[in-house]
């Protein structure tokens, strides 16, 4: 079975920084481009972030350009994605998902910007 | 960059009824559309991609449809496990853009 697992949030103070980790398992890792998508309280899913399989093509959502940087290591079947400067609006559960038009989602980690 | 605008952001139902929830493009993106389904707590879930295709695994009484800029997923007969709230996205090139969500509800 296909499958994703965030890792690597929590509370995280303001101004901060986090890293947050996604393993892949069940499938060719570095075969599929990926994404990192979150969901604030009381908002809808918002994409952030996408990485293709080399690493040499990036895109972030205006809402996060350059506080938050995508990578990953195919050797070890993992995502991630460094969150810097945090703020309060970046309390959400933060989700990774393949790049097939998303067709397999993690369960998610929750990080919480303390003030 | 193109925009998606969802509607409603909440609807109540009860089991057994045909749900609709549309997902209107700014301008047009061809079937470049999908619909998920999302409980708290779970991971998302792909129903519809292209437009059209539903995702192995998903129960037929969902359907995808389209009209020029206007997408729409359909319900046939609401379940107890339907209750969740559905988001279209749209994704070309270096975009994704998510609908604002639809929250379906118990009537």
């Amino acid at each position: 079975e296909d499958q994703l697992v965030e890792s690597g949030g929590g509370l995280g103070p303001r101004g901060g920084s986090l890293r947050l980790s996604c393993v892949a398992s069940g499938f060719r890792f570095s075969y599929y481009s990926m994404t990192w998508v979150r969901l604030a309280p009381g908002r809808g899913l918002e994409w952030l972030a996408f990485i293709n399989t080399v690493s040499d093509v990036k895109y972030y959502a205006g809402s996060v350009q350059g506080r938050v940087a995508i990578s990953r290591d195919n050797a070890k079947n993992s995502l991630y994605l460094q969150i810097n400067s945090l703020r309060g609006e970046d309390s959400a559960v933060y989700y990774c998902a393949r790049d097939n038009w998303m067709d397999v989602w993690g369960q998610g980690t929750t990080v919480t910007v303390s003030s | 960059d193109i925009q998606m605008t969802q509607s409603p952001s909440s609807l109540s139902a009860s089991v057994g009824d045909r749900v609709t929830i549309t997902c209107r493009a700014s301008q047009d993106i061809g079937n470049d559309l999908a619909w998920f389904q999302h409980k708290l707590g779970r991971a998302p879930k792909r129903l519809i991609y292209t437009a059209f295709s539903l995702q192995g695994g998903v129960p037929s009484r969902f359907s995808g449809s389209r009209s020029g800029t206007e997408f729409t997923l359909t319900i046939s007969s609401l379940q107890p496990e339907d209750f969740a709230t559905y988001y279209c996205l749209h994704h070309s090139n270096y975009w994704w853009s998510f609908g604002q969500g639809t929250k379906v509800e118990i009537q």
